[in-house]
C-alpha cells in the first residue's frame, strides 16, 4: 500500500459527460501527479501540481482540468467525454517535486474509465 | 527530448533463471532513471533508482540495474526469478519539459512472464 488513494476504482459514463476523479496524496507529500495508462498510448504524464499550485503540464487535453485544494487532495475533472478517453487514470505523489526529477513518485491503485 | 525505449514487450523465462529486461535511453545530459513494476489489477510501485551516484543499482526484491553512460542503457536485471516476479516493468527517465519542468517519460513496458 503506497498510501496514495484514489477514487472511485471504477467509472462507467457516456460519451460528452463529464466526470470528477479524486485522489488524496500520501501524508506530508506536497506534489500531485495524474497519468493516463491507455493500451495505445502507453502511460502519459498529464499534469502536476504542488502545493496548490500548476507546476508541470504534460499531454493534458483542454477538455480536462484539475486542481489541488488547501488540504492537498486533488481532483481530475474529463468533459465532454469521448470513447477515446477509457483509459485507466493514476495519481502519483511525492515529497515536493522539486528535486530535478530525482525524486520518487508513489502511485495511487488508478481509477479505471469506461466510456460508452 | 529524451526517450526512453524497452527493447521487448514481452520476456519469458522459467522460474528460477535469470531475468533481464533490456532498456535503452536518450538523453543529452545526465538523466535520473527508474524502473517500476504494475502487477496486474494494481498500482505502480518503484523498483529502483539512478540519480548520478552508484551505477549499480539495487532494487527491491532482488532486482539491480546498471547504468551504462557508453551504452545508453539501463538495463534491469535479477539472479533467480520467481512466479511472483510476473509483471509488466516500465523503464523511466525524468526529463525537463517544454515548461522547464521535469516531468517523467515513460517506456512502452515489457510483460515478464514466469513458465513454472
Amino acid at each position: 500500500d503506497s498510501g496514495v488513494t484514489q477514487t472511485p476504482k471504477h467509472l462507467i459514463t457516456a460519451t460528452g459527460q463529464r466526470v470528477t476523479l479524486r485522489c488524496s496524496p500520501r501524508s506530508g507529500d506536497l506534489s500531485v501527479y495524474w497519468y493516463q495508462q491507455s493500451l495505445d498510448q502507453g502511460l502519459q504524464f498529464l499534469i502536476q501540481y504542488y502545493n496548490g499550485e500548476e507546476r508541470a503540464k504534460g499531454n493534458i487535453l483542454e477538455r480536462f482540468s484539475a486542481q489541488q485544494f488547501p488540504d492537498l487532495h486533488s481532483e481530475l475533472n474529463l468533459s465532454s467525454l469521448e470513447l477515446g478517453d477509457s483509459a485507466l487514470y493514476f495519481c502519483a505523489s511525492s515529497v515536493d517535486g522539486t528535486s530535478g526529477g530525482r525524486e520518487t513518485q508513489y502511485f495511487g491503485p488508478g481509477t479505471r474509465l469506461l466510456v460508452l | 527530448a529524451q526517450s526512453v525505449t524497452q527493447l521487448d514487450s514481452h520476456v519469458s523465462v522459467s522460474e528460477g533463471t535469470p531475468v533481464l529486461l533490456r532498456c535503452n535511453y536518450s538523453s543529452s545530459y545526465s538523466p535520473s532513471l527508474f524502473w517500476y513494476v504494475q502487477h496486474p489489477n494494481k498500482g505502480l510501485q518503484l523498483l529502483l533508482k539512478y540519480t548520478s551516484a552508484a551505477t549499480l543499482v539495487k532494487g527491491i526484491n532482488g532486482f539491480e540495474a546498471e547504468f551504462k553512460k557508453s551504452e545508453t542503457s539501463f538495463h534491469l536485471t535479477k539472479p533467480s526469478a520467481h512466479m511472483s516476479d510476473a509483471a509488466e516493468y516500465f523503464c523511466v527517465v525524468s526529463d525537463l519539459g517544454p515548461d522547464s519542468n521535469y516531468q517523467l517519460i515513460w517506456g512502452a513496458g515489457t510483460k515478464l512472464i514466469i513458465k513454472p
